[in-house]
């Protein structure tokens, strides 16, 4: 098992750029979940998908877009980037049955 | 004020040493506790995670919920090179799909 993946690993865009970050699980997880990473400030919940089908924003979804495109891939979507999204960019998932999310290895995004 | 405190570090030991680290939280709901080791340039892995109060011991860690306190602690016992990592607490208040709030993070170091 993958557990979960990310693409890409790292990505500068200018801004007004867009961009999609992909996520993908193999562990036949029902929820997935968008957080970013800033210093000093903890992860953050963007978005989130409790099943497929549905997505729900988090904490701090201005800015962001995500597709629930199946069970295993969850997609965070930057339409016009701007410098504040300069951050780390963590999916996670977590099975129905069990309290913990399992991150991926997250993708380190430049705006310039 | 934050949901959740936790001491940024560095927190810097010799190998062999006993490590504290902890966390305080306001939100007197919750009810799971979980200790993510994030190494560098790496997503959070799970490390510990209890439910209530009370303490957990898995190999060298134990965890321990005080939930009078509102107070969690981890404890690594004879720390070595490799527990060199940042350690968030994570908590959440009920089962299901609940969010998950974070520490910030604390910054272990441990020098051979």
């Amino acid at each position: 098992n993958a557990g979960v993946t990310q693409t890409p690993k790292f990505q500068v865009l200018k801004t007004g750029q867009s961009m999609t970050l992909q996520c993908a699980q193999d562990m036949n997880h029902n929820s997935m979940y968008w957080y970013r990473q800033d210093p000093g400030m903890g992860l953050r919940l963007i978005y989130y998908s409790a099943s497929e089908g549905t997505t729900d924003k988090g904490e701090v979804p201005n800015g962001y877009n995500v597709s629930r495109l199946n069970k295993r891939e969850f997609s965070l979507r930057l339409e016009s980037a701007a410098p504040s999204q300069t951050s780390v960019y963590f999916c996670a998932s977590r099975l129905a049955a069990q309290e913990t999310q399992y991150f991926g290895p997250g993708t380190r995004l430049l705006v310039l | 004020q934050k949901e959740v405190e936790q001491d940024p570090g560095p927190l810097s030991v010799p190998e062999g040493a006993i490590v504290s680290l902890n966390c305080t939280y306001s939100n007197s709901a919750f009810q799971y506790f979980m200790w993510y080791r994030q190494y560098s340039r790496k997503g959070p892995e799970l490390l510990m995670y209890t439910y209530s109060s009370g303490n957990k011991e898995d190999g060298r860690f134990t965890a321990q919920v005080d939930k009078s306190s509102k107070y969690i602690s981890l404890f690594i016992r004879d720390s070595q090179p490799s527990d060199s990592a940042t350690y968030l607490c994570a908590m959440k208040r009920g089962t299901g799909f609940q969010k998950l709030v974070f520490g910030t993070g604390t910054r272990l170091l441990v020098s051979p």
